[in-house]
């Protein structure tokens, strides 16, 4: 079983930014929490990973509540383009393969 | 740099009959996987390979799926016979090595079971 819980949607207005939340409440001390996006019709697409610390890189930031419970993705300035399912991911496998949920479908209106 | 390359990109077969996917992963890559997602769902694992060495296929149903990877870099995935509830994409990703962060995935191949 995914280790994760999201919401199934949340919409977004182009230009805003998106937050989107995952609980992981279940996820061992030295689990990464990690974001994947599927665009429609493509394969998912890494985005950021964490432990502990909040990460940023050129896509997206990520925040992780101090105990480690929870976490939000955050997109800065949503586009258009940002439109897809959002995976957090806090389950792998004995050989590090991840375990994906059903995700958030976002969806990022003009 | 090249990504992952999967083909065929569509396929329809009739149930019972069957079909094979084939994918290149990044060169370099130790680690490929195969994942299938269906309709609505997130990706489920299939297999991982470790160079060519299987690592997990705990969710294979080796009664009708086989895959390998041969010379540790293509691999194909192949079903026989093919039931209507396989109908789903098929992804296959790679990564530098388990347990690397980012995983590259291909675009995946939609099949069809009718």
């Amino acid at each position: 079983d995914a280790k994760t819980t999201q919401p199934p949607s949340m919409d977004c207005a182009e230009g805003r930014a998106a937050n989107l939340p995952c609980n992981h409440s279940t996820i061992s001390g030295n689990e990464y929490v990690y974001w994947y996006r599927q665009i429609h019709s493509q394969g998912p697409q890494y985005i950021i990973h964490g432990l502990k610390n909040n990460e940023t890189n050129e896509m997206a930031s990520l925040i992780i509540t101090e105990d480690r419970k929870s976490s939000t993705l955050i997109l800065p300035h949503a586009t258009l383009r940002d439109t897809a399912v959002y995976y957090c991911i806090g389950d792998s496998n004995s050989g590090y393969a991840l375990n994906f949920g059903k995700g958030t479908s976002l969806l990022v209106t003009p | 740099e090249a990504g992952v390359a999967q083909s065929p990109r569509y396929k329809i077969i009739e149930k019972r009959q069957s079909v094979a996917f084939w994918c290149n992963p990044i060169s370099g890559h130790a680690t490929l996987y195969w994942y299938q997602q269906i309709l609505g769902q997130g990706p489920k694992l299939l297999i991982q390979f470790q160079n060519n060495g299987v690592v997990d296929d705990s969710q294979l149903p080796k009664d009708r799926f086989s895959a390998e990877r041969l010379k540790g870099v293509d691999s194909t995935l192949k079903i026989q016979p093919a039931k209507l509830e396989d109908s789903a994409v098929y992804l296959c990703a790679s990564s530098l090595v388990a347990g690397a962060p980012e995983a590259f995935f291909g675009q995946g191949t939609r099949l069809t079971v009718v």
